[in-house]
């Protein structure tokens, strides 16, 4: 069975420009969630879709990241305009649904230089 | 809210020796707890978890026991490899829609 894929591995950009990252979740599964992982901490919710809703955004911060996961499936995540605590290991995640565990992909590095 | 804290690394062991890392939680209702293991350049793995009080957790060699009296969860391994060598989160699930909330990490490093 096929993991949960993001893309890129590695992003390296200079603060105020944007970056998108992408998420394919494992197939069948409903729930998507976006978690960031600063360098010595824990990884941290961003958001949480349940299909193509949005069940939690409540650390987002809206004034400069966004998500949406079109058709339910893929999601994308963007910032604009970055800034330099902005770099962390942007990771995503997928679940069949609200109740089980969940898998982890690989996670974006990010770099705001 | 709920919360996750565990020991601070990194916690530096000789092959073969026994290892624990301490994890307790806060958390309102009756969460399920995780251990995952994020090896270096890789993204998290779950390595083992339990739903319910008094359950046990295992996988690998690694056990952990959900003790609801002292809201702990404590990773355990009788004899580590330099292979095991890693950073290990803790991790609650609440009833909140599977939100997940985890510890800092700890890093573990085994020497041969």
């Amino acid at each position: 069975e096929a993991g949960v894929a993001q893309s890129p591995r590695y992003k390296i950009i200079e603060k105020r420009q944007s970056v998108a990252f992408w998420c394919n979740p494992i197939s069948g599964h409903a729930t998507l969630y976006w978690y960031q992982q600063i360098l010595g901490q824990g990884p941290k919710l961003l958001i949480q879709f349940q299909n193509n809703g949005v069940v939690d955004d409540s650390q987002l911060p809206k004034d400069r990241f966004s998500a949406e996961r079109l058709k339910g499936v893929d999601s994308t995540l963007k910032i604009q305009p970055a800034k330099l605590e902005d770099s962390a290991v942007y990771l995503c995640a997928s679940s069949l649904d609200l109740y089980t565990e969940a898998f982890f992909g690989q996670g974006t590095r990010l770099t705001v230089v | 809210g709920d919360s996750v804290t565990q020991m601070e690394g990194p916690v530096t062991l000789s092959e073969e020796a026994f290892l624990t890392i301490n994890c307790t939680y806060t958390a309102t209702g009756y969460p399920s707890l995780f251990w995952y293991v994020q090896y270096p350049g890789e993204g998290l793995q779950l390595l083992l978890k339990a739903t319910k009080a008094d359950d046990k957790g295992s996988n690998k060699g690694f056990e952990a026991t959900y003790r609801k009296e002292t809201t702990s969860f404590h990773l355990e391994k009788g004899s580590v490899q330099v292979s095991d060598s890693a950073v290990y989160f803790c991790a609650l699930s609440g009833d909140n829609f599977n939100k997940f909330y985890f510890g800092s990490g700890t890093k573990l490093n085994v020497k041969p």
